[in-house]
């Protein structure tokens, strides 16, 4: 089954800088890579995806690439700001007809003041 | 997502007991999903339906038995508790059609004693 790395598991970051994580993944197969954010106590919410026909995508201060050859996603969070301080996830879905998706191990983002 | 109900919320156990986690979504999606994830491993995929019938199942313990009433619920169902089970139990849904984004509930805090 698919395999998902995830780095760097810790991460901090001053206010008003960037922030990324990088994701590696071993099945070419896989189509499709969401990012979720999980605050303490809560549920992971999607904050952004990227498909296997896609380079590159943003929204708003979020930004993901993509390299199918090298097999490799990151996620990129400009401006940061307090409330970006969380766990975040990556994540990579095989493209067989199944929906199962196998998470990285999750960074910890903490946006210093 | 209030939209995905999942009770109770908190419950402790104790070992070799049987329980069950209830899922249900009121977003419309035909596919359901659970997961697990606890302090020692990342988001984990369990199981994955799709119109109440069972897709893929990644849980090595039968134990672990899903349970489908109707089209919204899909409830997990634990036998003979271990402490090893303790972790936080998340159902997702997704939209067929769309099924690669999966919304996850809030989870259901399982302690087993």
């Amino acid at each position: 089954g698919e395999q998902v790395e995830q780095l760097p598991s810790i991460l901090r970051v001053q206010e008003g800088s960037s922030a990324s994580i990088n994701c590696s993944y071993e099945d070419s197969a896989s189509n499709y890579f969401p990012w979720y954010k999980q605050e303490p106590g809560e549920n992971p919410k999607l904050i952004i995806d990227i498909r296997s026909n896609m380079e590159r995508k943003q929204i708003q201060e979020l930004i993901v690439l993509l390299d199918k050859k090298a097999k490799r996603f990151s996620l990129h969070i400009t401006d940061t700001q307090p409330g970006d301080s969380a766990m975040y996830f990556c994540a990579a879905r095989e493209n067989y007809g199944n929906e199962k998706i196998t998470f990285g191990a999750g960074t910890k983002l903490t946006i210093k003041p | 997502d209030p939209k995905i109900i999942q009770k109770p919320k908190y419950l402790v156990a104790v070992t070799g007991s049987e329980k069950i986690l209830i899922c249900e979504q009121y977003l419309g999606h035909n596919a359901m999903y659970w997961y697990r994830q606890s302090a020692k491993k990342p988001l984990e995929f369990m199981f994955s339906y799709s119109y109440q019938k069972l897709m893929d199942n990644q849980t090595a313990s039968s134990r672990f038995q899903p349970q489908s009433s109707k089209k919204n619920h899909l409830d997990l169902q634990i036998t003979a508790l271990k402490p090893d089970d303790s972790a936080t139990y998340f159902c997702a849904s997704s939209q067929e059609g769309d099924q690669d984004t999966q919304y996850f509930g809030p989870g259901t805090r399982l302690l087993v004693l």
